[in-house]
């Protein structure tokens, strides 16, 4: 079973700052990962999927990088709508689950 | 616009079973997978497994194997995700979400509004 660790827990920054948010896996996933945002109250948000292809509607502003076991999310300069809650999910053939990470809190510093 | 409508909130007793509905709109239902997650309450995401609306075909976490069951009626676009002997910590929102790109990628893009399933004596 693959485990996905999300760095830091929680991430204190301003609005305009660039947010650099973490998602390592416990063995390779090749590209198989996508970021997703959660608001409070709300379901979640696809933002980037395939490492680095960003979903539809998704501003510019958000971009990921990385493969195999070591991939970031990059928000560039932080709006105040961006505060949330992001995970990580991998994709896996075999077995076929598809787990999340724990998650990082972005939070208006 | 795609548009999933998930059934109302649900109070069950321990060793119960609930069963969510997940209705489908805006796009053609046969052609992506649906995918279910649940999240526990102040906790993270977690993947339960997805359906093949036209075939019927699923697949399941090894965590939920002999406790879920997931089925779809393409006559009304709506797919189901039932949970039996429930347990307390089977306590969470319950979500459904189509695939991004139709098989299943895992991506889950257009989410359900979640359901609340509380379990308790």
């Amino acid at each position: 079973e693959i485990v996905l660790t999300q760095s830091p827990a929680t991430l204190s920054l301003s609005p305009g700052e660039r947010a650099t948010l973490s998602c390592r896996a416990s063995q390779s996933v090749t590209s198989y990962l996508a970021w997703y945002q959660q608001k409070p109250g709300q379901a979640p948000r696809l933002l980037i999927y395939d490492s680095s292809k960003r979903a539809p509607g998704i501003p510019a502003r958000f971009s990921g990088s990385g493969s195999r076991t070591d991939f970031t999310l990059t928000i560039s300069s932080l709006e105040p709508e961006d505060f949330a809650v992001y995970y990580c999910q991998h994709r896996s053939n075999w077995p076929p689950e598809h787990s999340f990470g724990q998650g990082t809190k972005l939070e208006i510093k | 616009q795609v548009q999933l409508v998930q059934s109302g909130a649900e109070v069950k007793k321990p060793g119960a079973s609930v069963k969510v509905s997940c209705k489908a709109s805006g796009y053609t239902f046969n052609d992506y997978y649906i995918h279910w997650v649940r999240q526990a309450p102040r906790q993270g995401l977690e993947w339960m497994g997805w359906i093949n609306p036209n075939s019927g075909n699923t697949n399941y976490a090894q965590k939920f194997q002999g406790r879920v069951t997931m089925t779809s009626d393409t006559s009304i676009s709506t797919v189901y995700m039932e949970l039996s002997r429930l347990k307390s910590d089977d306590t969470a929102v319950y979500y459904c979400a189509r695939d991004l790109l139709g098989y299943s990628s895992g991506w889950c893009s257009g989410w359900g509004q979640g359901t609340l399933v509380t379990v308790s004596s």
